[in-house]
Order: structure tokens, then sequence, then C-alpha cells
């Protein structure tokens, strides 16, 4: 069964820094890897999703995948105070279901 | 654009009650999901619903029920609520297909059992 684990579980950026979260999943032969914000009391929004090794950018998200270090990574390009929000990375396997991580929790200082 | 719509915000339940939460989406997807998120525990999926009439377990359908009304609602049913069981349900709808597989979030329903 495919787990998902995230690092850190939360973080302090100050305003216009880069913010890298990380998560790790256990099973490499899963399609299809995603990472979704979730501001408080909303529903989640996807920011990038991410089929092949290498890198994707969505605006001022970009996601990293390595399969075969099990890792796929989120970097935040000049996070403002509107950024602040837990950040869940989510795994695809068997066509309609996601594995999902605990989250990482991102404050940003302005 | 469409939207997903979670009746209702906030519940309040008794230990052993039937709770009944609600979804409805417009964006004409097929398929429909319940997630429940603990917290530090992450989205859980309970039931989901590929097609209208369709039902399929998740990793946590005990203790719980689901029903497809039509396309565009699908219903949960807590069918005993326990004592001091704190979570947030979301809803969430899909179209099939390799790039569309994303999933739309509504915002919630909050649930306390007391």
């Amino acid at each position: 069964q495919q787990k998902v684990q995230q690092s850190p579980e939360s973080l302090t950026v100050s305003e216009g820094a880069m913010a890298s979260l990380n998560c790790t999943f256990s099973d490499g032969t899963s399609d299809n890897f995603r990472w979704y914000r979730q501001h408080s009391g909303k529903g989640l929004e996807m920011l990038v999703s991410i089929f092949s090794d290498g890198e994707k950018e969505e605006g001022r998200f970009t996601a990293h995948l390595n399969r075969a270090s099990l890792h796929v990574s989120l970097h935040i390009r000049e996070p403002q105070p509107s950024d602040s929000a837990v950040y869940l990375c989510a795994v695809r396997n068997m066509g309609y279901k996601l594995t999902f991580g605990t989250g990482t929790s991102l404050l940003v200082d302005p | 654009g469409g939207i997903i719509t979670q009746t209702p915000k906030f519940l309040i339940g008794q230990e052993g009650q039937k709770l009944t939460l609600k979804c409805q989406q417009n964006f004409n997807h097929d398929t429909m999901y319940w997630y429940r998120q603990d917290s530090g525990k992450g989205l859980r999926l309970i039931y989901y619903s590929i097609t209208e009439n369709d039902l399929q377990k998740g990793d946590l359908s005990e203790g719980y029920d689901a029903s497809r009304e039509k396309k565009s609602s699908f219903s949960l049913t807590v069918t005993s609520a326990q004592k001091n069981e704190m979570a947030v349900f979301l809803c969430a709808s899909s179209m099939p297909g390799r790039s569309s597989y994303e999933q739309y979030f509504g915002p919630g329903t909050r649930l306390t059992v007391l």
C-alpha cells in the first residue's frame, strides 16, 4: 500500500524567499504526483500535477519528481503572505485513488 | 467554471446518531469522492462513485454509507457517530482521462460529536 510522508511538518519563510517542501512515497510505479494547497477552512486547490521525472512549473510553483529516489518536491518562488496555508502532496494509484501525505503548514512572514 | 457545494458547513451530533452529509457539483463530472481529513493524518478516501449508480468503497468505508442520487449529487451517511469524534469531510469530483483526473474539492463539512 502506498505511503506518503511530507517534511517538514511546518515551515516559516520570509516574504520573497524561496520555500521548499518535500514528499517521499513508497511505491514509484504510481503515474501521477500532485501538490495541493489548503487555506484554513477551505477546500483543496491543485497547484501542480506531474507525470514524468524532472520539473514542472505552474506560475510560481515548481514540482521536481525523482522516481528513483521516491521523492517529489515543491518550490514556491517569491512566496507571499497569502501563500500561508497547508500544502498536501498526493500520489495517484490505480486510476481514481489518491494517497495523501499529512501536510506541511507554511507560514510566510511579511 | 463550476462549484462544489457541501451542506451543512458545520454538523454537531450526539453519540450513536446517524448523520448525513450532502454534496452537489455543477461541473457535470462523472466521478465523485468523499474523503475524511483528520488533524495530522492527511485525507483518507471513504467512498467514491465512478458514474451515476456506481458506488466503490475506499480505504475507510467502515462506519459509513454513501448514495449517488444523481450525477450531480453524492451523499455520505455516518451510520453511528462516535463520541468525541472531530473531523472534516471533503467532497470532490473529477472527469476521467489521463490529464483530467484533477479532483476539484468542496469547502468541507466539519463534524463534531458530543
